[in-house]
This record gives C-alpha cells, structure tokens and sequence, in this order.
C-alpha cells in the first residue's frame, strides 16, 4: 500500500498561474480532503469528498476546485494562484464512518510570487 | 462550529522526563472524536492517539496518554519517559461523530523541545 500520495512536494508559481495539485490513495476510502497549513496555524480545511462525483466546501474554499471522478483520486485546482495562497497543502483520506484513522499525504509546499 | 485551542506555543523537557500538552475545545456535539497528531520536521502527519467522546476511559498508547476531561472540554495529552525523537510540533484535532463528512478541525500547535 503506498497510503496517500501527492504531487508536486515543491512547487512556484506566479501569481495568476493555475496549476493542480495531485492526490490519490489506494485504500478505497470514500472520504477525501484537502488541508492548508499557513505558518503558527494547524491545518485548515479547503474541501471534502465523501465519494465520487460528490464534493463540498470546507473551511476555506476561496480560490480552489476540486472533483471527485474516481475513488482514487481527488485534485485540487488552484484558478489564478495568489501569494496568500502560499502554504503548505495536505491531502488526506479515511473511511467515511466511524473513528477511522485520518491518513495524510506528505504535503505539497506551495510558493506564489 | 467548533474551536479547539492549544495555549502552549512551545513546552521543553528533559529527555527521560514526563511533558504534558495541552488543549480545550468548543462545541454544542454531544457525541465526538478527539485526536493528537505528531508533525515532525519531514512535515508528515502522523495520529499519535485519539479518544472517542462517549468513552469515559482515557486512551493509551504505549508512552502516550490521554487526560480526557469531557464536562470541562479538555483533552491534554502526556508523554512518559520523553525522547529525542517525540521533539516534534503537536496538534489537537476535533471531529463530529454524525454524518461522517465533517473534517477535522486543528489547534494552532505546540512545539514540543526535548532537551538531551
């Protein structure tokens, strides 16, 4: 099992660029999301999947897209990037019900000039 | 919505020692998880331990322990017989039991210094 895996680890961008940020798991869990970790600040929640072709807002969704064609595989679009979008992004998976273990990916460091 | 809320920026400790962290939360659930999570340099996020709501017996792992406080919303987490390798950033994390699409939701963070 390779868990939760992400692509690119590092990344620059421009601001106005768009680009999307890679994650995919092998562990058949219905629910996905996506975290921002700013510097002092735990992660917050961008957006969640809690099955293909189902996804909703989190905490912070401004600026991001997100869809869910398979079970696998959860991306997120960055639109037109903006220097506060630079972070530190995580994907993370688990299964739907219960209090199932939250795996997280390595992370992806985002930065926007 | 709820809040959760780490008021310890940084704890140091002697290895060999005994650390507690702490944290409290806000919310109206009645029924909920709770959770502490390792953040090594490497920067990935690893569940050190985690308590169910409507469970009263605090949870255990190995060197790791929970104080779970539910009337006074508090859930501090122990290390016994600290290591080098437990220096790391600790978060707390909150999640509702119903439905099952909530996220997580994260304090801001103790570091956690072990001093050899």
């Amino acid at each position: 099992n390779a868990g939760v895996t992400q692509t690119p680890k590092f990344q620059v961008l421009k601001t106005g660029q768009s680009m999307t940020l890679q994650c995919a798991q092998d562990m058949n869990h219905e629910y996905m999301s996506w975290y921002r970790q700013d510097p002092g600040m735990g992660l917050r929640l961008i957006h969640y999947s809690v099955g293909a072709g189902i996804t909703d807002q989190g905490e912070v969704p401004n600026g991001y897209n997100v869809s869910r064609s398979t079970t696998e595989d959860f991306p997120l679009r960055l639109l037109s990037a903006a220097p506060s979008q630079t972070s530190v992004y995580f994907c993370a998976s688990r299964e739907l019900a219960g209090v199932g273990e939250q795996y997280f990916g390595p992370g992806t460091r985002l930065t926007v000039t | 919505a709820q809040t959760v809320t780490q008021s310890q920026p940084e704890m140091s400790v002697q290895e060999a020692e005994t650390v507690t962290l702490s944290c409290t939360y806000d919310t109206s659930e009645s029924d909920y998880y709770l959770f502490w999570y390792k953040q090594p340099p490497s920067r990935q996020m690893i569940l050190v331990i985690r308590q169910e709501a409507y469970k009263q017996q605090n949870a255990t792992e190995n060197r790791f322990s929970v104080n779970f406080q539910k009337a006074a919303k508090s859930f501090s987490l122990k290390i016994s017989d600290s290591q080098l390798g437990d220096a790391a950033m600790y978060f707390c994390a909150f999640r509702p039991s119903g439905g099952g699409a909530d996220g997580l939701t994260f304090g801001k963070g103790t570091h956690l210094i072990i001093q050899p």
